[in-house]
């Protein structure tokens, strides 16, 4: 079993929807949760941490985090054509531990 | 700010040579890794600093020798290398072990 995984698309959405990313996880002792957007021939970008169960938003971005699912999403509201990415959930097994866990990336394609 | 810089941004060398990766940071991150990401693949953890000191090296081929100066700079020096060794090289640093990691450009690598 992957440690995290994703599911790797293409995802296609229209612009001005909803983009949903989803993640799930199989340490249950994981303690931080991010999401990285990567355009192509670029480095990944960080645009959300979240380390608590909920909801975290910022602008159009929402992180979501259920632990007891081991289940991290993101959604994108009214979704741009700039939002065309590869979207890379990753994860921190525990605290003091510096070893980023990475998903295999979802492919997100906005439709104009 | 979270910048992060590498130099150079892209490199050809031959399968004899020595060549050096470098990374900066001023942000005054305590944490500083090196990643090797191939094309639609996640990045893949090779080395983290912790304070200037080396705590992880991911079973990396001692053709990869990294090395952290001081707490702002961190190089990779490239010898021997084989064709596929060719990658995007990603220098990231974060504030805490567990913490948010922001990646530099990286240095696209090509081995002939």
């Amino acid at each position: 079993q992957k440690e995290v995984e994703q599911n790797s698309g293409p995802l296609s959405v229209p612009e001005g929807a909803i983009a949903s990313l989803n993640c799930t996880y199989s340490d249950r002792g994981s303690q931080s949760f991010f999401w990285y957007r990567q355009y192509s021939g670029k480095s990944p970008e960080l645009i959300m941490s979240i380390y608590s169960n909920g909801d975290k938003e910022d602008g159009r971005f929402t992180a979501q985090l259920n632990k007891a699912s081991q289940y991290v999403s993101l959604l994108i509201r009214d979704s741009q054509p700039s939002d065309s990415a590869t979207y890379l959930c990753a994860v921190t097994p525990y605290f003091g531990n510096e070893k980023l866990t990475f998903g295999t990336g979802t492919r997100l394609t906005i439709i104009p | 700010d979270t910048e992060v810089t590498q130099t150079p941004k892209h490199l050809v060398m031959g399968m004899t040579n020595k060549k050096s990766l470098k990374c900066e940071q001023h942000m005054g991150h305590r944490a500083m890794y090196w990643y090797k990401q191939k094309a639609k693949k996640p990045p893949e953890l090779m080395f983290v600093y912790s304070y200037e000191k080396l705590s992880i090296n991911e079973s990396v081929p001692s053709r990869f020798s990294p090395e952290c100066p001081n707490s702002s700079l961190l190089n990779l020096h490239l010898h021997a290398l084989q064709p596929e060794d060719s990658a995007l090289y990603l220098c990231a640093s974060s504030q805490a072990r567990e913490g948010e990691q922001y990646f530099g450009p990286g240095t696209r690598l090509t081995v002939t």
